[in-house]
């Protein structure tokens, strides 16, 4: 497809399950990123790639939360023992290139519900 | 580290009248990006404006523009002849060009109606 694509759109879970979130960034751009945002909440940075390392992940508030991008496109975020904290949407987003003029263009996100 | 502020959580502005929203940021950079970005109800955050520091000249957009006031550190965006389709939450964010971060620090937001 031409945008970001994110599934699922929406995941419902129990405390303590473990969790994946996709994300296909637009085709070419090497630059992804991860956001959490809570209701009524900015997006909060998690993760950033530049092709298959993590270039930046500082944002990853403990080590339940884990992400990959293996082969430099798509990417999942991955959540161990989630807690009902870790409800919000989960925003992807992707740049041509990380150092470039700015613009990330991002996916509808994946609502995340831990009951 | 560089923060964002948005201290309008809530504006309203009548269809095709002017509204500004403000935005302050603190950083100790000198070179920068800084965006406005548009949250619709569907969910997707659509880039409206950016401005890059180093230019002094105030970017445009169509009915969009910025008053960028470097020294003061705020970067507020008018909306010109609003129209119902510009109801969204609007999000002022920043990028640093050279600090070797390449993340995005959003602010909290602002959600604008328009009113028929």
């Amino acid at each position: 497809g031409a945008g970001v694509s994110q599934t699922p759109s929406n995941k419902v879970t129990e405390k303590g399950k473990y969790v994946k979130l996709r994300c296909d960034p637009i085709s070419g751009h090497t630059a992804l990123y991860w956001y959490r945002q809570s209701l009524g909440q900015g997006p909060e940075f998690l993760i950033y790639f530049q092709g298959t390392g993590a270039a930046d992940d500082s944002g990853l508030p403990n080590d339940r939360f884990f992400a990959v991008r293996p082969e430099g496109s798509v990417s999942t975020l991955k959540i161990q023992r989630t807690e009902r904290g870790d409800s919000a949407v989960y925003l992807c987003a992707s740049s041509a290139r990380l150092a470039g003029t700015g613009e990330l263009f991002f996916g509808e996100g994946s609502r995340l519900t831990v009951l | 580290a560089q923060t964002v502020t948005q201290s309008q959580p809530e504006m309203s502005v009548q269809e095709a009248e002017t509204v500004t929203l403000s935005c302050t940021y603190d950083t100790s950079e000198s070179d920068y990006y800084l965006f406005w970005y548009k949250q619709p109800p569907s969910r997707q955050m659509i880039l409206v404006i950016r401005q890059e520091a180093y230019k002094q000249q105030n970017a445009t957009e169509n009915r969009f523009s910025v008053n960028f006031q470097k020294a003061a550190k705020s970067f507020s965006l008018k909306i010109s002849d609003s129209q119902l389709g510009d109801a969204a939450m609007y999000f002022c964010a920043y990028r640093s060009r050279t600090s070797g971060t390449y993340k995005y620090i959003f602010g909290t937001g602002t959600r604008l109606k328009v009113l028929a």
